[in-house]
């Protein structure tokens, strides 16, 4: 079974810092993708960053890179210089055949 | 390019009716996805539909249902409304037939059941 496990509920970090969230998964494929999302407060959705399971090489995107633990099943999300645009909700979601999210991570940024 | 549009935003039921929402995806977009989104529980998936077939289906009661029509727009629909129902549902769509890629989101229909 396809599963994503997000543990911490809520986090908080200083502005200009650097925060990482957790994620792990559970799947038997061994063809899959990886994302985070992230939902602004009364906003949609948005694709942060994604990373294809067989690429060894972990994503980048500006700010926001993942740590790809492919062994022990861990996708974890890291923000640099967080800025007070980065306070969201943040889910980790595996897709094989179909998209599976976790609970969420309530990213609070503290100016 | 318009995003993915959901109606309506918001709305309120009472037990035992049924309610319809709608989804248009992105220009050009042949997978529709639905999903529920409550506290605590993050984002389940209802179904996909991709190009007017139902694709994937999550694990949820014979009560949701769902469709896509020629022009990729799609419906879902829940019958029999529960208290356990009141969620918001989110409509998102993509390109490749993989579905390996970017979902774009809507902004969600936040469904009360009284």
């Amino acid at each position: 079974a396809q599963t994503v496990t997000q543990s911490q509920p809520e986090m908080s970090v200083q502005e200009a810092e650097t925060v990482t969230l957790s994620c792990t998964y559970d799947t038997s494929e061994s063809d899959y993708y990886l994302f985070w999302y992230k939902q602004p407060p009364s906003r949609q959705m948005i694709l942060v960053i994604r990373q294809e399971a067989y690429k060894q090489q972990n994503a980048t995107e500006n700010r926001f890179s993942v740590n790809f633990q492919k062994a022990a099943k861990s996708f974890s999300l890291k923000i640099s210089d967080s800025q007070l645009g980065d306070a969201a909700m943040y889910f980790c979601a595996q897709r094989t055949y179909k998209y599976i999210f976790g609970t969420g991570t309530r990213l609070k940024v503290l100016a | 390019k318009a995003g993915v549009t959901q109606t309506p935003r918001y709305l309120i039921k009472t037990r035992g009716q049924q309610v319809t929402l709608s989804c248009s995806p992105i220009s050009g977009h042949r997978s529709v996805s639905w999903y529920q989104q409550t506290p605590g529980q993050g984002l389940q998936f209802l179904f996909e539909y991709f190009s007017e077939t139902q694709r994937n289906k999550g694990n949820f009661p014979g009560r949701f249902s769902g469709r896509q029509f020629s022009n990729s727009r799609s419906e879902m629909n829940v019958s029999t409304l529960e208290l356990g129902d009141s969620a918001l549902y989110l409509c998102a769509s993509s390109s490749g037939e993989l579905n390996t890629g970017e979902l774009f989101f809507g902004e969600g229909s936040r469904l009360t059941v009284l």
